[in-house]
């Protein structure tokens, strides 16, 4: 079965230094989001991607947060410099239209998990 | 921003109980999905329900919408141990999904 593959698992970094995800989702899968989930809550949407354009980045923190899909398929979240606060879970999801209503569900990667000291 | 609320956060059963986790929500939606999040993985997808319907059912669970309450509820029957997980109700208002925080269910064997 085709899954979303994100890399590395676990990262841990020193604040003031800057770090990188990759997200590589199903193939075919037009759409791509990155979310943060602080541990205890649930995902916040950072961004969001259709093809290789971005759709919604209202939740990002541009001053250090940027996102990029090239070719519209891969994809990268990179925070410079990390703060003691971007310590959380960074995942990547992917869909596709269910049904034809414009309704969808969305398959999530395992997640990295950021620990900034 | 959460929109979601689940409620309980938290709620620990014996194995063979049922479960009910409500969620509510604060605008109108076009639909309401359920996700489950073992320990520290992924978030997986359980089940999708539109504006237009007041019930679903997938094998074990049972999902209900109420629009004119705005809530929702997820009943998982017959629980098992593996059953033990994070559960998110997520609402799509055509923008974006929303999750709510989500209720821990354990299930003692």
């Amino acid at each position: 079965e085709a899954e979303v593959a994100q890399s590395p698992r676990y990262k841990i970094t020193e604040k003031s230094q800057a770090v990188a995800f990759w997200c590589d989702p199903i193939s075919g899968h037009a759409t791509l989001y990155w979310y943060r989930q602080i541990l205890g809550q649930g995902p916040e949407l950072l961004v969001q991607f259709q093809d290789e354009s971005v759709v919604d980045d209202s939740q990002l923190p541009k001053d250090r947060f940027s996102a990029e899909r090239l070719k519209g398929v891969d994809s990268t979240l990179k925070i410079q410099p990390a703060e003691l606060g971007d310590s959380a879970m960074y995942l990547c999801a992917s869909s596709s239209i269910y049904g034809g209503t414009g309704s969808y569900e969305q398959y999530f990667g395992p997640g990295t998990r950021l620990t900034v000291t | 921003s959460q929109q979601g609320e689940e409620d309980p956060q938290a709620l620990s059963i014996q194995e063979g109980e049922n479960a009910t986790m409500n969620c509510s929500y604060k605008t109108s939606i076009n639909n309401l999905q359920w996700y489950r999040q073992n320990s520290g993985r992924g978030l997986v997808h359980l089940i999708l329900i539109r504006s237009n319907e007041r019930e679903k059912h997938s094998g074990r669970l049972r999902v209900t919408l109420d629009t004119s309450k705005k809530s929702s509820s997820l009943l998982i029957t017959a629980s098992r141990a593996a059953d033990t997980a994070s559960y998110f109700c997520a609402t799509d208002s055509g923008s974006r999904l929303t999750f709510g925080e989500g209720t821990q269910l354990t299930v003692n064997p």
